[in-house]
């Protein structure tokens, strides 16, 4: 597609429940990524693929968060027992291959209530 | 680890004066350096990049950052701004030691008046 393409753009849910966050990167792009930007910061790391598999996922705040890319194109991000600290905007990006620039997707604004 | 700073909250211009908008950062290695800029209600944009070369390096919307290795920065420039410049921007950073984890740093708003 022309751009990174993130969906959602919102979702809420309650606490405790699962969520899928679905990214669908630049077609051809190789590397992709997920961020995560709360209220007044920048975003931070969750984890990188290059490919099918997840290159570097030391961003991942804990177990009940996983990631999967199966095929190397389209990513979901999935969120068990979600808590309300979780709540933030929910960024994917891409780039041809690891460590040029990215271009970020819209993101998914997840609000656990 | 990398880190990266940005130093002020948010920076004031007015229109038609120049610009610098600061950053700071630290890697094991040596760095490879990005600006980003997010307008409202908009996804976050890459501005420029350094990776090696020319210190100076010539982004997008007549951007430009100086890379200062003994400094350990990377300041983002513009001659004369714009009041469609006003927007959030990043600074980011990642070593070039293997891994691809780029660093961003908190944000710095950018407030153009006309």
């Amino acid at each position: 597609g022309a751009g990174v393409s993130q969906t959602p753009s919102n979702k809420v849910t309650e606490k405790g429940k699962y969520v899928e966050l679905r990214c669908d990167p630049i077609s051809g792009h190789t590397a992709l990524y997920w961020y995560r930007q709360s209220l007044g910061q920048g975003p931070e790391f969750l984890i990188y693929f290059q490919g099918t598999g997840a290159a570097d996922d030391s961003g991942l705040p804990n177990d009940r968060f996983f990631a999967v890319r199966p095929e190397g194109s389209v990513s979901t991000l999935k969120i068990q027992r979600t808590e309300r600290g979780d709540s933030a905007v929910y960024l994917c990006a891409s780039s041809l291959r690891g460590g040029q620039g990215y271009t970020f997707g819209s993101g998914t604004r997840l609000t656990v209530v | 680890a990398q880190s990266v700073a940005q130093p002020e909250d948010q920076v004031k211009v007015a229109e038609g004066n120049p610009l610098t908008v600061k950053c700071t950062y630290s890697v094991s290695g040596n760095p490879y350096l990005f600006w980003y800029v997010q307008y409202p209600n908009r996804g976050l944009q890459f501005l420029l990049k350094y990776i090696t070369g020319d210190n100076l390096v010539k982004g997008s919307y007549g951007f430009e950052a100086e890379f200062n290795k003994s400094q350990t920065s990377f300041h983002l420039k513009k001659p004369s701004a714009l009041v469609s410049d006003s927007a959030l921007y990043f600074c980011a950073v990642r070593d070039d030691t293997g891994g691809f984890k780029t660093i961003f740093g908190a944000g710095t708003r950018l407030f153009v008046k006309a």
